[in-house]
């Protein structure tokens, strides 16, 4: 069974409207990452969401347009708001395991803004 | 955290060695040299990281320069399976954020 279950694996959305993408994990941890791929490029690191305090974001995203949320050391929600075409990406989200090493991905929101 | 370079692709045929280089001549001597790699459509996958020694796993071997100025990820027999970006990245060791470069494309051919 998946480590990190990610949903909606795809989807196509119309400018404007807001996209909530879920994040599951099958065992507590303390910091959840949202990243974002966009076509031909790497990964770009949103934020980082810890249980109980607000988000954590790099530079260039901020809360407005990434909200975030993180009800519980299991699960954590990732927004775009106010989508456009170029918010058309990969959308990841990554966790840190206990006594695992190595960061743990999800597979991905694939995100189309028509 | 020291940035990485990586050549753009490579190819390799099934069932020989792999070798992807990684240069990281500004590495300092807490950071990490991290591997992951991302096969299309999925998330990255961990495969194998170190600080000055080489280091064997199930999936890889890393070795190391000793200046560790650059390092080799060597996947001993390519399969098809493992057709791929690689990243290298180097990682400060309590530094949660990771830098990704665009990595390498590799094509195992058959």
């Amino acid at each position: 069974s998946a480590v990190i279950s990610q949903k909606p694996s795809r989807d196509i959305c119309q400018r404007g409207t807001s996209l909530t993408i879920q994040c599951q994990v099958d065992s507590q941890v303390t910091m959840m990452f949202w990243y974002r791929q966009q076509p031909g490029q790497s990964l770009t690191l949103i934020a980082t969401a810890n249980q109980g305090s607000e988000a954590t974001y790099e530079s260039g995203f901020v809360i407005d347009k990434f909200p975030i949320s993180r009800p519980n050391l299991t699960f954590s929600t990732l927004t775009v708001s106010n989508m456009s075409p170029e918010d058309s990406s990969i959308y990841l989200c990554s966790v840190d395991r206990s006594g695992v090493v190595g960061y743990t991905f999800g597979s991905g929101t694939r995100l189309t803004v028509v | 955290d020291a940035k990485t370079t990586q050549p753009p692709s490579m190819d390799c045929a099934e069932g020989r060695a792999a070798n992807l280089p990684c240069n990281h001549s500004t590495i300092s001597g807490n950071e990490y040299v991290y591997w992951y790699r991302q096969i299309h459509s999925q998330g990255p996958q961990y495969i194998i990281h170190g600080l000055k020694n080489n280091e064997t796993n199930e999936m890889a071997s890393l070795i190391i320069t000793e200046d560790r100025k650059s390092s080799t990820l060597i996947l001993p027999h390519a399969t098809l399976r493992d057709t791929a970006v690689y990243y290298c990245i180097a990682v400060r060791g309590n530094n949660r954020k990771l830098i990704w470069g665009l990595g390498t494309s590799l094509a195992v051919n058959p």
